[in-house]
């Protein structure tokens, strides 16, 4: 079936530096898109949400990006921080009969201070 | 604090026995879900319940039965529990019914290991 996948399963940067992980989608009846940030022994967070009608939306230090062309979500991190060291999950809202969200595999973001 | 509380954190169980975990949430949402997080992995779909009285399976609901008890709780149940069930499981609470799901307030997870 069709599902949300990531391109990257680790991601690793320096503190200071932006941060972009990136999220392919299958799914064309998507609707709704959200990434999540979940530090270990945690449940995942919400973060920022986006939906299909727009390419852009923006939080605090924090950006999502969508295009529904090709199929891909990319979430940015500004000045990143050892804070944000998280494994990071896009998650897709299918357009049709099952009310839940689907998630991808999860990218794992390391800071290096 | 508000929020979604799960129970137990840990829990142990030999193959063949039978466990419920228990979810409630106070932030008087309709919809709740669970879910399974194998390591890493994402997180897939058990059983969720748009609102109070439906429940409806997810991707992998084989192997367990649930029940919503009221608004607040929803249960997990592992009738005879397997190996393959070994992971951590998510509650989740959102306030949206239908199409339109919103964000999800997850809960801290119950690992589970089966021997």
């Amino acid at each position: 079936g069709e599902s949300v996948g990531l391109h990257l399963p680790t991601l690793s940067v320096q503190e200071g530096d932006n941060s972009i992980i990136n999220c392919a989608y299958s799914n064309s009846a998507s609707d709704y898109f959200i990434w999540y940030k979940q530090e270990s022994g945690k449940g995942p967070q919400f973060i920022i949400d986006i939906r299909s009608n727009m390419d852009k939306r923006q939080g605090q230090r924090v950006t999502v990006l969508l295009n529904k062309t090709v199929k891909h979500l990319s979430l940015q991190i500004a000045a990143t921080q050892p804070g944000d060291s998280a494994v990071y999950f896009c998650a897709e809202n299918w357009n049709t009969g099952r009310r839940a969200l689907t998630f991808g595999s999860g990218t794992r973001l390391q800071v290096q201070p | 604090n508000a929020g979604v509380t799960q129970t137990p954190k840990f829990q142990v169980l030999k193959t063949g026995q039978s466990m419920t975990l228990q979810c409630a949430q106070d932030m008087n949402h309709n919809s709740m879900y669970w879910y399974r997080q194998d390591p890493g992995m994402g997180l897939r779909l058990i059983y969720y319940s748009a609102s109070e009285g439906t429940t409806d399976k997810g991707e992998v609901p084989n192997g367990y039965n649930v029940s919503r008890l009221n608004k607040r709780e929803f249960s997990l149940r592992l009738e005879s529990a397997a190996p393959s069930q070994t992971s951590v499981y998510f509650c989740a609470s959102s306030e949206a019914e239908g199409a339109d799901v919103g964000g999800y307030t997850f809960g801290s997870g119950t690992r589970l290991t089966v021997v």
